[in-house]
């Protein structure tokens, strides 16, 4: 079946623009995380998701980073005011549940600020 | 707060060489364990995990025994080839918390 899909695979935007990264997780799959990869490092953990509920965003750096997931399924990731320090690939991972700690990752989108 | 510690690369070994990348992890509660594994050009990609003290994950020849006494998560393979070239993460979910943490990742480069 179809894996985790993200979209854009690549932005490139100036500093102080908005920006949107989406994540298509595997159907059915009701947990949803966001993490980001700077250059040379692991992912870092953001935010995580069960079913529609943010059930942990302790990972956010800051106000600037939002991520939603009205129905339960798509998830957006949102970003103001974007800063050079934003620039990392950005990861989706899905889980069939919560308890089902394997996550299935995606394969990312890789934001540049200029 | 819990973390993972992760051996620095790069690794170059001869093919049919002995693998070994260290992990060692701090962790509150009793965490699950996991080796993720990124190909050239591709996703992350879980390898084999484990999930309570002694268990040993294996896949693709690839193993690692979760050790609570010496809180480590070593990989290892007897024999590597040259497709096992790839970026090799160690990971760790608590079971008090929501969160996976990542190592920063070893990169092997396996040569003909």
């Amino acid at each position: 079946g179809a894996g985790v899909s993200q979209t854009p695979s690549n932005k490139v935007t100036e500093k102080g623009k908005y920006v949107e990264l989406r994540c298509d997780p595997i159907s059915g799959h009701t947990a949803l995380y966001w993490y980001r990869q700077s250059l040379g490092q692991g992912p870092e953990f953001l935010i995580y998701f069960q079913g529609t509920g943010a059930a942990d965003d302790s990972g956010l750096p800051n106000d600037r980073f939002f991520a939603v997931r009205p129905e339960g399924s798509v998830s957006t990731l949102k970003i103001q005011r974007t800063e050079r320090g934003d620039s990392a690939v950005y990861l989706c991972a899905s889980s069939p549940s919560r308890t089902t700690d394997t996550q299935y990752f995606g394969p990312g989108t890789r934001l540049t600020v200029l | 707060g819990d973390s993972v510690t992760q051996m620095e690369g790069p690794v170059t070994l001869s093919e049919e060489a002995f693998l070994t990348i260290n992990c060692t992890y701090t962790a509150t509660g009793y965490p699950s364990l996991f080796w993720y594994v990124q190909y050239p050009g591709e996703g992350l990609q879980l390898l084999l995990k484990a999930t309570k003290a002694d268990d040993k994950g294996s896949n693709k020849g690839f193993e690692a025994t979760y050790r609570k006494e010496t809180t480590s998560f070593h990989l290892e393979k007897g024999s590597v080839q040259v497709s096992d070239s790839a970026v090799y993460f160690c990971a760790l979910h608590s079971n008090t918390g929501n969160q996976f943490y990542f190592g920063t990742g070893t990169s092997l480069t396996v040569i003909p």
